[in-house]
């Protein structure tokens, strides 16, 4: 099965500061979906991004874009001008394009943002 | 439109009750997921239909866990002679279509506690 590693279980930013958060994955598939999902306390997961690994520009979804490198197997998520409302745990999550159709997720990264 | 939602929003149970916890998927998806989420923890994979069927079950930790959904839409999921080990968060997710990275839209979770 595929792994999803978030290394740092907590960050901290400062209100309009930029914030980027690790994520790195364990495959031997060329062909599969990266997402982030930012988890507030009411418990629902939101779509924050989504990139295709066949694709090598780096998705981007206004203050919110990643880093994609597929060689190094490496997702990280930069927040810009951070805002009290990304307060939020944020999952990395790995789905395959060929086989399954299950979500793998990370651990999870605890993001506060300091007035 | 309406999201995803799930009921219970939570549940306290007694150890070896049975336990049926729902979810509405979005008006037409066709792929639904249930996933649980342990404290601390990121969600892992239970189940998930295509249609009718369990398409894969893989994820269910063992026979007392059984999920159905009878009309392609509606999905029960059911618990038999709890532990406390089952407290978790149980999310349900939804998809417009399967494979090739489709997008998955979560509910706000049932938050089960087996005392």
């Amino acid at each position: 099965a595929q792994t999803v590693t978030q290394s740092q279980p907590e960050m901290s930013v400062q209100e309009a500061e930029t914030v980027t958060l690790s994520c790195t994955y364990d495959t031997s598939e060329s062909d599969y979906y990266l997402f982030w999902y930012k988890q507030p306390p009411s418990r629902q997961m939101i779509l924050v991004i989504r990139q295709e690994a066949y694709k090598q520009q780096n998705a981007t979804e206004n203050r919110f874009s990643v880093n994609f490198q597929k060689a190094a197997k490496s997702f990280s998520l930069k927040i810009s001008d951070s805002q009290l409302g990304d307060a939020a745990m944020y999952f990395c999550a790995y789905r395959s394009g060929n086989t399954g159709n299950q979500f793998y997720f990370g651990t999870g990264t605890s993001l506060t943002v300091i007035p | 439109g309406a999201g995803v939602s799930q009921t219970p929003s939570n549940k306290v149970t007694e150890k070896g009750k049975y336990v049926e916890l729902r979810c509405d998927p979005i008006s037409g998806h066709t792929a639904l997921y249930w996933y649980r989420q342990s404290l601390g923890q990121g969600p892992e994979f239970l189940i998930y239909f295509q249609g009718t069927g369990a398409a894969d079950d893989s994820g269910l930790p063992n026979d007392r866990f059984f999920a159905v959904r009878p009309e392609g839409s509606v999905s029960t999921l059911k618990i038999q002679r709890t532990e406390r080990g089952d407290s978790a968060v149980y999310l349900c997710a939804s998809s417009p279509f399967v494979g090739r990275g489709g997008t998955q839209y979560f509910g706000p979770g049932t938050r089960l506690l087996v005392l």
